[in-house]
């Protein structure tokens, strides 16, 4: 199966709090998870990805936890902030497919100041 | 050469109408993709190009759609004929080999509106 599942759909979140963002995948062959970030007008922007020989990777304010037994992988930004509001787009990738990327349905965040 | 360039950024057509768009990548990318976006929903692969040679086509890519990368550099996708439902985003992105987590950019997408 090539899906990538996201949610929730749409998030709300104060000024200052954490934003978590979910997904889940089915193909094992899928050897690498980046997060996007989209503003309106613009193409998708990379934010973080994992590989799935690591549990979690910090960069800055943005955290991917990945749980590979699972098969589920997710996006925690701290300390939000107004002008992160924006749709956030989980994907997946392998190499053997040509490194085409599987996104998910995407999460349009809205950080309140 | 800051990103990857696409041309034009709308196009409003008539039903029955061809439209060609224009992708020019990172210069130093050797791999290149078409992906289509409909609103509220994450992009969806349509074909890439390793060079100049088309390496995978996806099933939303009908007869009536056609890509080229003539000489390893930009890209032209065409859709002949095109219908309301072409109405979308039209992203294009450009990698090094090995793809996904080598220099993956996106271009700001051509806006289809079909009328």
């Amino acid at each position: 199966q090539q899906q990538v599942k996201q949610s929730p759909q749409s998030l709300i979140v104060q000024k200052g709090g954490i934003s978590i963002i979910n997904c889940a995948y089915e193909n094992t062959a899928f050897d690498y998870f980046p997060w996007y970030q989209q503003f309106p007008g613009k193409g998708p922007a990379l934010l973080i990805a994992i590989r799935p020989d690591v549990s979690e990777k910090k960069e800055g304010r943005f955290t991917i936890s990945f749980n590979k037994s699972a098969k589920q992988f997710s996006l925690h930004i701290m300390d939000s902030q107004p002008g992160d509001s924006a749709t956030y787009f989980c994907a997946a990738s392998s190499e053997t497919s040509g490194s085409r990327l599987t996104f998910g349905e995407g999460t349009q965040l809205t950080v309140n100041p | 050469d800051t990103g990857v360039s696409q041309d034009p950024r709308h196009k409003i057509t008539k039903r029955g109408q061809n439209v060609t768009f224009r992708c020019d990548p990172i210069s130093e990318h050797n791999r290149l993709y078409w992906y289509r976006q409909t609103l509220g929903q994450g992009p969806e692969f349509l074909t890439y190009f390793q060079n100049e040679a088309q390496l995978e086509k996806s099933r939303l890519l009908s007869d009536r759609f056609s890509a080229e990368r003539p000489k390893g550099s930009f890209s032209t996708l065409e859709i002949q004929r095109t219908e309301q439902g072409d109405s979308a985003m039209y992203l294009c992105a450009s990698s090094f080999t090995g793809g996904a987590n080598y220099g993956y950019t996106f271009g700001s997408g051509t806006r289809l509106t079909v009328v």
